[in-house]
């Protein structure tokens, strides 16, 4: 049972350069969402899905994009990388079908641009 | 979302429980208390949640006040793979209520 995946796990950017961080989940999960996390900080959400086909912004969400085809996949898009994106990733899913219970995150994705 | 205040750091020996408290005095009626660690750099874990009632499970308890403004976790035996950094998060239960406000949680270190 992989769980939630991502990747890269790593990735070194030049400024101005895109890129698209993937996550996929095996356990049929209807939610989904990104975060990130600063050195020494707390996780902040970027976006999240509440099934496929929906997306809504979280708390900082400007300079990346998101999408949901399918339920196992959201994909997050750096358009035009800045210095300032530099950080981890985690992409996290849970079970639509109770309004509690755990996230399940990814191992994270380390992003550096330079 | 109610907010959160959680102590920066603390130290427990191995083997003695490890007491975490998390206060949030403004918590509403129907607002979850949630517990993850997140050991080093991987993604958080989660550990418990509860609502008003203690709740225990294989990895940890859950102790919440009777007036709910404030909650200790309680790792039983502390092992030096514990050593993480804990949040408390409280929030709503229901649609659109998905999101987890992590804040900087405690940084707990297990010495030998």
């Amino acid at each position: 049972n992989a769980g939630v995946t991502q990747t890269p796990k790593f990735q070194v950017l030049k400024t101005g350069q895109s890129m698209t961080l993937q996550c996929a989940q095996d356990m049929n999960h209807e939610y989904m969402s990104w975060y990130r996390q600063d050195p020494g900080m707390g996780l902040r959400l970027i976006h999240y899905s509440v099934g496929a086909g929906i997306t809504d912004q979280g708390e900082v969400p400007n300079g990346y994009n998101v999408s949901r085809s399918t339920t196992e996949d959201f994909p997050l898009r750096l358009l035009s990388a800045a210095p300032s994106q530099t950080s981890v990733y985690f992409c996290a899913s849970k079970t639509g079908v109770t309004n509690t219970g755990e996230l399940f995150f990814g191992e994270g994705s380390r992003l550096t641009v330079l | 979302d109610a907010k959160t205040t959680q102590p920066t750091s603390m130290d427990c020996a191995e083997g003695r429980a490890a007491n975490l408290p998390c206060n949030h005095s403004t918590i509403s009626g129907n607002e979850y208390v949630y517990w993850y660690r997140q050991i080093h750099s991987q993604g958080p874990q989660y550990i418990i949640h509860g609502l008003k009632n203690n709740e225990t499970n294989e990895m940890a308890s859950l102790i919440i006040t009777e007036d709910r403004k404030s909650s200790t976790l309680i790792l039983p035996h502390a092992t030096l793979r514990d050593t993480a950094v804990y949040y408390c998060i409280v929030r709503p239960p229901g649609a659109g209520s998905y999101q987890l406000t992590f804040g900087k949680g405690t940084k707990l270190s297990v010495i030998p």
